[in-house]
């Protein structure tokens, strides 16, 4: 089975940086992904990491460490936009499977 | 058309009545989701078709019925469900890499 961990929120000003942590368990492991979810909407694909290190897309980096089972999803110059909940996310790989476990999801404020 | 949709977008049912929810993507993608979202938790799996075969099936009770007419379409069947199934009920389909593709999702509530 799988299990992530994340925080439950985070709060933080426009302009600034946030990070978001994620550790996990899994029997097999495909990569860590990340979701944004504004409240009322849809989940949306924002990164994937097969291999360690840092993948970056514009204003957002995901980073991989597959020795410590931990990712993270850094946030630069926040915008108000920005303020929604963050999903990680792991596919099993034991069986293949695509589907994917979510974390319990870190809803970022972000205020003026 | 990189979209997945959904109908309808709100359902009110009672315990008694059966309904079906709808899904669509003409992305080619051969693999189709059903996820049940709480308020304030995570999507949970609840089936996958792959290539229109159900290969997960997430232990879902038999009130949830999902088919797969071809492979751009997703119905999920309901029926007799309970006030603890109400949800929003979100579609997702990918091709072969991690990406999810998801609908808007069916608020569902049951009476």
């Amino acid at each position: 089975g799988q299990s992530l961990e994340q925080p439950s929120e985070v709060t933080a000003v426009e302009g600034a940086i946030v990070q978001i942590n994620c550790t996990y368990q899994t029997s097999g492991f495909y990569g860590l992904s990340w979701y944004q979810q504004h409240d009322g909407g849809a989940p949306t694909f924002l990164s994937y990491n097969a291999l360690d290190g840092l993948e970056e897309t514009g204003r957002f980096s995901s980073f991989l460490s597959r020795s410590d089972s931990y990712g993270y999803l850094l946030l630069q110059e926040l915008q108000m936009k920005d303020s929604a909940s963050y999903f990680c996310a792991v596919r099993d790989g034991d069986t293949g499977r695509r589907a994917l476990t979510f974390g319990s999801g870190t809803r970022l404020q972000v205020q003026p | 058309d990189t979209e997945v949709t959904q109908t309808p977008k709100h359902l009110v049912m009672g315990m008694t009545n059966k309904k079906s929810l709808k899904c669509e993507q003409h992305m080619g993608h051969r693999a189709m989701y059903w996820y049940k979202q709480k308020a304030k938790k995570p999507p949970e799996l609840m089936f996958v078709y792959s290539y229109e075969k159900l290969s997960i099936n997430e232990s879902v009770p038999s009130r949830f019925s999902p088919e797969c007419p071809n492979s751009s379409l997703l119905n999920l069947h309901l029926h007799a469900l309970q006030p603890e199934d109400s949800a929003l009920y979100l579609c997702a389909s990918s091709q072969d890499n991690p990406e999810q593709f998801f609908g808007p999702g069916t608020r569902l509530t049951v009476l």
